[in-house]
């Protein structure tokens, strides 16, 4: 059974410009939910997805949104990029929601 | 506000022997909590995980113990394996099941196994 799969695995992106991440997550997974990870703050939960709706969402700006396709891959996006906004960005799904299996993650650095 | 607490940044163990990684959390509306190893520039791999209406949980090398009136949870390891060197985040999840997906994680204890 194929893992979590996220690409880009690295990005370089230029302050003000916008990018998007994409996961797919393992098959039949239904739950998709997207993570920041920074030396300065650990692990932080950005929003998750099931079935096509957003469940949970964090504490960041309206610049970081996403969306689920109605066969469970997700995409994430962040607008007018910061340098603040580099960092290690991880995709994880589960089947109901409790177990999580993350992928490679997206390495994004803004310039 | 930290609301899961690895108050541990480092552990260092000799192969074979036991290692005991510690986790607190304040928040009492948590009632799922997982145990994740992590390689630089990788993502999380799930260890192991305990619901709140049990105290222990055994897979293998790896057990959690919980409890739940001092709010601390533990992953032992036994025997500690110099491939068990990596970073480790406890995490946990509020009940009530719409909270499925959205972990908070502990901010990491690196395990270094010595042989």
């Amino acid at each position: 059974k194929a893992g979590v799969t996220q690409t880009p695995r690295y990005l370089i992106k230029t302050r003000g410009q916008q990018v998007t991440l994409s996961c797919s997550p393992i098959s039949g997974h239904r739950s998709v939910s997207w993570y920041q990870q920074t030396p300065g703050q650990g692990l932080q939960f950005l929003f998750e997805y099931f079935s096509e709706t957003q469940r949970n969402k964090g504490n960041f700006p309206g610049r970081f949104s996403g969306r689920q396709f109605s066969n469970s891959r997700s995409e994430m996006n962040v607008s007018t990029l910061e340098l603040g906004d580099s960092a290690l960005y991880l995709c994880a799904s589960s089947f109901m929601g409790a177990e999580a299996f993350f992928g490679q993650g997206t390495r994004l650095t803004v310039v | 506000d930290q609301q899961v607490k690895q108050n541990s940044p480092s552990l260092s163990v000799q192969e074979g022997r036991i290692s005991i990684l510690n986790c607190d959390y304040t928040n009492s509306m948590f009632d799922y909590f997982l145990w994740y190893k992590k390689y630089p520039a990788e993502g999380p791999t799930f260890l192991i995980s305990i619901s709140s209406i049990k105290d222990k949980n055994e897979d293998g090398r790896f057990t959690v113990f919980l409890n739940k009136s001092a709010k601390h949870l533990s992953l032992h390891i036994v025997p500690s394996q110099p491939g068990d060197s990596a970073v480790y985040f406890c995490a946990a999840i509020p009940g009530g099941g719409t909270s499925y997906g959205k972990l908070t994680f502990g901010q990491g204890t690196i395990l270094t196994v010595h042989p």
